[in-house]
């Protein structure tokens, strides 16, 4: 199993740019979660789901968009990127919630400038 | 008020030392605690689950206390590579996602 995998590692965005942060998992996880950390600060959830065509708001949504069609697949939508969402970003998976590990993916870190 | 909240540190000790790390949840109907480790610049990974009668991993014990609502990682006989900052995660009865604490940070020194 390759876990979560996120792309891309690194991207450097202009003002007012969109893009979108790709999540994949092969554990056939119900949960997965996006979040951002900014330095020296802890996790943020930014959008989280609870199966396929379920999505839900975390703690820091405005700015950003997420779908999720496939079990698998949990894709993260910039749009009209700000200096503000300079951060590493987060895609984690687990099967359940209670009683159960959190796998993340590697990260991405985005800048904008 | 945050549901998680952790003194930020930063630890340092010696090689060999034993060190206590707390952490304290606001919210009673929290029922799964965990401890995560994250290395510089890598994502976090789970370092145990905290059990209500407390667990040990070797060199790592975790404990419960759901009546003052904190959980405490103690590590003993420190290693270089423990060296990282140690996140304590809970999550809450009826809703489908994890609080993260914002870390602490660990250095351990020759």
């Amino acid at each position: 199993n390759a876990g979560v995998t996120q792309t891309p590692k690194f991207r450097i965005l202009k003002i007012g740019q969109s893009m979108t942060l790709q999540c994949t998992q092969d554990m056939n996880h119900n949960y997965m979660y996006w979040y951002r950390q900014d330095p020296g600060m802890g996790l943020k959830l930014i959008y989280y789901s609870v199966g396929a065509g379920i999505t839900d708001k975390g703690e820091v949504p405005n700015g950003y968009n997420v779908s999720r069609s496939t079990t698998e697949d949990f894709p993260l939508r910039l749009e009209l990127a700000a200096p503000s969402q300079t951060s590493v970003y987060f895609c984690a998976s687990s099967f359940q919630v209670a009683n159960n590990e959190q796998f993340f993916g590697p990260g991405t870190r985005l800048t904008v400038l | 008020r945050k549901e998680v909240e952790q003194d930020p540190g930063p630890f340092n000790v010696p090689e060999g030392a034993t060190v206590a790390f707390n952490c304290t949840y606001s919210n009673s109907a929290s029922q799964s605690f965990f401890w995560y480790r994250q290395d510089c610049r890598k994502e976090p990974k789970l370092l145990m689950s905290v059990y209500s009668s407390g667990n040990e991993d070797g060199r790592f014990t975790a404990q419960l206390n759901r009546a003052s609502q904190y959980i405490s990682l103690l590590i003993r006989d420190s290693k270089l590579s423990d060296s990282a900052t140690y996140l304590c995660v809970v999550n809450v009865r009826d809703f489908n996602k994890f609080y993260f604490g914002s870390g602490t940070k660990l250095n351990v020194k020759p």
